[in-house]
């Protein structure tokens, strides 16, 4: 069975902190794939980073870093310098092809309740 | 821009009632969803469908069936609406083949049952 787990709840942090939201998932297979979403107040998920499970190469998007480690199944989201237009639900999700017919499906974490404060 | 579009944010309906949601998308998609997110729980999938007319069970279907007479359309309906429905609903598409691409999503419908 797949799993994705998102252990923090809710974290508030003082603008300009670093903050970062943990994930670890667990599959089966092999060949699966990792994505981050952000909730914002206005309720539609906005995707933010995929990544396949070849490629452990860490990524960074200006504020934004991910951290992918296969061998503790974890794939970790870092903000640097938290601003409040990040405060936001995020979700930690995983296709993988015993999850369904097709790549489409998603499991997703429970998500993390980020609250920056100015 | 790309879009999914669910026809209401916040919907109200009585128990017992007949529970329409519907989710139309404008990206030529196969793949279409529905999730429902609840606190502490994220999202959970309902149904999903990867062609016309096809439907698949998701991870709680019970309480609820899907229509897909349509590529762009996939419609979830809440035959006897109860108070245990009540929750956010996100309707999401993909293109079908493509193993690596996200989904995207609606902007999700809050629905109460009262």
């Amino acid at each position: 069975a797949q799993k994705v787990t998102q252990a923090q709840t809710e974290i508030s942090v003082v603008e300009k902190e670093d903050v970062t939201l943990d994930c670890v998932y667990e599959t089966r297979d092999t060949t699966y794939y990792l994505f981050w979403y952000k909730q914002p107040p206005s309720g539609e998920l906005v995707f933010l980073i995929r990544r396949n499970s070849f490629d452990e190469q860490n990524e960074i998007s200006g504020r934004y870093s991910w951290n992918f480690q296969k061998s503790t199944s974890s794939f970790n989201f870092t903000i640097t310098a938290s601003q409040v237009v990040d405060s936001a639900v995020y979700f930690c999700a995983l296709s993988a092809p015993s999850g369904g017919t097709s790549y489409g499906k998603l499991t997703f974490g429970q998500g993390t309740i980020l609250t920056v404060h100015p | 821009d790309v879009k999914v579009t669910q026809s209401s944010r916040y919907l109200v309906k009585r128990t017992g009632e007949k529970v329409f949601l519907e989710c139309v998308q404008d990206m030529d998609h196969e793949n279409m969803f529905w999730y429902r997110q609840d606190p502490g729980l994220g999202l959970r999938l309902i149904y999903f469908s990867y062609d016309v007319k096809m439907k698949e069970k998701g991870d709680i279907p019970e309480g609820y069936s899907v229509s897909r007479e349509k590529k762009e359309r996939f419609s979830l309906i809440l035959e006897s609406a109860s108070t245990n429905q009540t929750s956010m609903y996100l309707c999401a598409s993909s293109p079908l083949g493509q193993k690596n691409t996200e989904a995207f999503f609606g902007q999700g419908t809050r629905l109460t049952v009262v």
